[in-house]
């Protein structure tokens, strides 16, 4: 099963607008993850949290991480509409190195 | 351009084919992944190749072999492949133990007929 749970599952905005995706995940964590993907293509690293971090800036992208409700936040600030594609986050668990994605949630940007 | 270099980009393949996937990277990373995706479905593992040990998800069917020739390399060998085995063979790279997150190629987009 799937570590990592996500909301929305499609999220629809206008440019110019702050886009944000929610994860949950069940077990213990060494860091989560996410990446992006346009479709039909491979996965793009955005940005990684690790567990003893809270929050995370990366440019236009801000990650939050709560370990004790073990769910992440992912937010795009003044989207484009090259934003839109599927976001994912992901997990390594305490227990491997294997990572395990969550069901995503598919961006829409409208211009 | 990604520096996971998977080949070839598309595939058509029958039932009773055997073909290749072919996955290189040179960033030095000792770990190396497949994953399967279906259309709208998130990356599933399949393998994982550790510092040349190998790790397998107990679920992925033996039509599917992976081989690691070297640290750079990471092929998956196909045979008597279904219909439902259609979907995007993602190939990644990491190092482990770096917080850095997962390099990914392209994909191979399988289609078996």
């Amino acid at each position: 099963s799937q570590q990592g749970e996500e909301d929305p599952q499609a999220l629809s905005i206008q440019e110019g607008e702050n886009a944000t995706m929610n994860c949950s995940y069940k077990t213990s964590i060494n860091n989560l993850q996410w990446y992006r993907q346009n479709s039909g293509r491979g996965l793009v690293h955005l940005i990684l949290i690790r567990s003893n971090e809270r929050e995370k800036h990366s440019g236009r992208l801000r990650v939050t991480l709560d370990t004790s409700k073990k769910s992440s936040s992912l937010l795009i600030t003044a989207s484009r509409a090259a934003d839109t594609a599927s976001y994912f986050c992901a997990t390594d668990d305490t227990g491997g190195f294997k990572t395990i994605f969550g069901a995503g949630t598919r961006l829409f940007v409208k211009a | 351009d990604t520096e996971v270099t998977q080949t070839p980009k598309h595939l058509v393949m029958g039932m009773t084919n055997k073909k290749s996937l072919k996955c290189e990277q040179h960033m030095g990373h000792r770990a190396m992944y497949w994953y399967k995706q279906k259309a709208k479905k998130p990356p599933e593992l399949m393998f994982v190749y550790s510092y040349e040990k190998l790790s397998i998800n107990e679920s992925v069917p033996s039509r599917f072999s992976p081989e690691c020739p070297n640290s750079s390399l990471l092929n998956l060998h196909l045979h008597a492949l279904q219909p439902e085995d259609s979907a995007l063979y993602l190939c990644a790279s990491s190092q482990p133990g770096q917080h850095y997150g997962y390099t990914f190629g392209s994909g191979t987009r399988l289609t078996v007929v």
